[in-house]
């Protein structure tokens, strides 16, 4: 059973506007979240993580939303670029300070970005 | 400059055999891990290791093995025994202490 939910596999935006990805999880010991992207062929960069004490967290162009209740978080990319084309991945941890469980993140399927010029 | 080293970053073996993938980081972390990517999958855990000289079963360890003899090194072996080793494989590592992992390249293995 899928702990983490990617359930667009795909999206396409226009360059210069916002981007948005969604993510839902399942299990409630999830309190820590991460994003990463990744480009064909290659490891997957780390671009932003919220813990479940904050419910936004921006760097840059990249902001990460998170919303408890609803056990759903949202990456927003504002603007987009045709480098931000890649896929991304949502990720989970029990805790980003606890013991071995901080260990192990789990990563949804990935959306495919594409933005187009 | 720090980071995680795969190799080989393309592997080919006979069904049968068994292949070793290499993972070296520089990064001083003391975790250590493998995830097996498959098209359309997300990245799912075959072993970790939190210190030297221990690890743990992820979510898909039957068919592999590894070792974890010294800090900078955490190779992954598969073995025959694994029914599907096609695939895209990730080392990563972390401190441990923020969740975040570094990755490394990839290994792309295929069993012809």
């Amino acid at each position: 059973d899928q702990q983490v939910k990617q359930n667009s596999p795909s999206l396409s935006v226009q360059e210069g506007r916002i981007s948005i990805l969604n993510c839902d999880y399942t299990n409630s010991m999830f309190d820590y979240f991460l994003w990463y992207k990744k480009y064909p062929a290659e490891g997957p960069t780390f671009l932003i993580s919220i813990s479940s004490i904050k419910d936004k967290n921006e760097d840059g162009r990249f902001t990460v939303f998170l919303n408890k209740s609803a056990k759903h978080l949202s990456l927003h990319i504002v603007p987009s670029q045709p480098g931000d084309s890649a896929v991304y991945f949502c990720a989970a941890s029990p805790s980003a300070y606890s013991g071995a469980g901080s260990y192990q993140l789990t990563f949804g399927k990935g959306t495919k970005l594409s933005v187009i010029p | 400059d720090g980071g995680i080293t795969q190799s080989p970053k393309y592997l080919f073996r006979k069904e049968g055999q068994n292949v070793t993938l290499s993972c070296e980081q520089n990064l001083n972390h003391d975790a250590m891990y493998w995830y097996r990517q498959d098209p359309g999958q997300g990245l799912r855990l075959i072993y970790y290791s939190q210190i030297v000289n221990d690890f743990q079963k992820g979510d898909i360890a039957e068919g592999y093995s590894v070792s974890r003899e010294k800090k900078e090194s955490f190779p992954l072996t598969v073995t025959s025994a694994q029914k599907n080793p096609t695939a895209f494989y990730l080392c990563a590592s972390s401190s441990g202490r923020g969740g975040e992992l570094f990755f490394g390249e990839g290994s792309r293995l295929t069993v012809l």
